[in-house]
């Protein structure tokens, strides 16, 4: 399974630029897909989900695009600032199952 | 006020020591579920709990038990705490696919 912790990959962006953290999934069953952020001390929070009927849901300055063919999710998160710096990780759920499972943590710094 | 609480959300305790950690929502979600992060290991499912009554193992129950003692409330046991149990232990619960956090207990056991 993928990780959280000391040797995530890691993104640096500039304060104002566009991010975009992507996410590969296995299992081409899975019909839920949600973004959780990880702030350092703090348990994950929601920021976006998808079903697998759509193939891009927007919400206020993130983006989520799911690609079934090749199984990537990716999450955009536009004019990103100091304050989105944060580990990203995805989830998904397999069609029939209750369970989600959790997905690459990427760390994202926000340089001012 | 948070939706999701838990308590303690530090705790240091010593080898084979009891220890209940605590989680309550606000969100009147019917699931609730118990996780674990480890540095390298991203989150574990330990217990989850679709209502009451229902109570279902996860991938890492070993070592743990847990009580859903109404539906706002679900707490998770380690008997006999050991030292590889050192950890973040995060609640979430959901109404359906979607699960929300808690702040997290971090738990040191020495």
């Amino acid at each position: 399974g993928e990780s959280v912790g000391l040797h995530l990959p890691t993104l640096s962006v500039q304060e104002g630029d566009n991010s975009i953290i992507n996410c590969a999934y296995s299992n081409s069953a899975s019909d839920y897909f949600i973004w959780y952020k990880q702030e350092s001390g703090k348990g994950p929070q929601f920021i976006i989900d998808i079903r697998s009927n759509m193939d891009k849901r927007q919400g206020q300055r993130v983006t989520v695009l799911l690609n079934k063919t090749v199984k990537h999710l990716s999450l955009q998160i536009a004019a990103t600032q100091p304050g989105d710096s944060a580990v990203y990780f995805c989830a998904e759920k397999r069609f029939g199952f209750q369970k989600l499972v959790f997905g690459t943590g990427t760390r994202l710094l926000v340089s001012p | 006020d948070a939706d999701v609480t838990q308590t303690p959300r530090n705790r240091i305790t010593k080898t084979g020591k009891r220890i209940m950690l605590e989680c309550s929502q606000t969100k009147g979600h019917d699931r609730m579920y118990w996780y674990r992060q480890d540095p390298g290991l991203g989150l574990r499912l330990i217990y989850y709990s679709f209502d009451v009554k229902d109570i279902n193992k996860g991938e890492i129950s070993d070592g743990y038990s847990v009580s859903r003692q109404a539906q706002a409330k679900f707490s998770l046991s380690l008997e006999s705490a050991i030292p590889n149990q050192t950890a973040l232990y995060f609640c979430a619960t959901s109404d359906r696919d979607t699960q929300y956090f808690g702040p997290g207990t971090r738990l040191t056991v020495l």
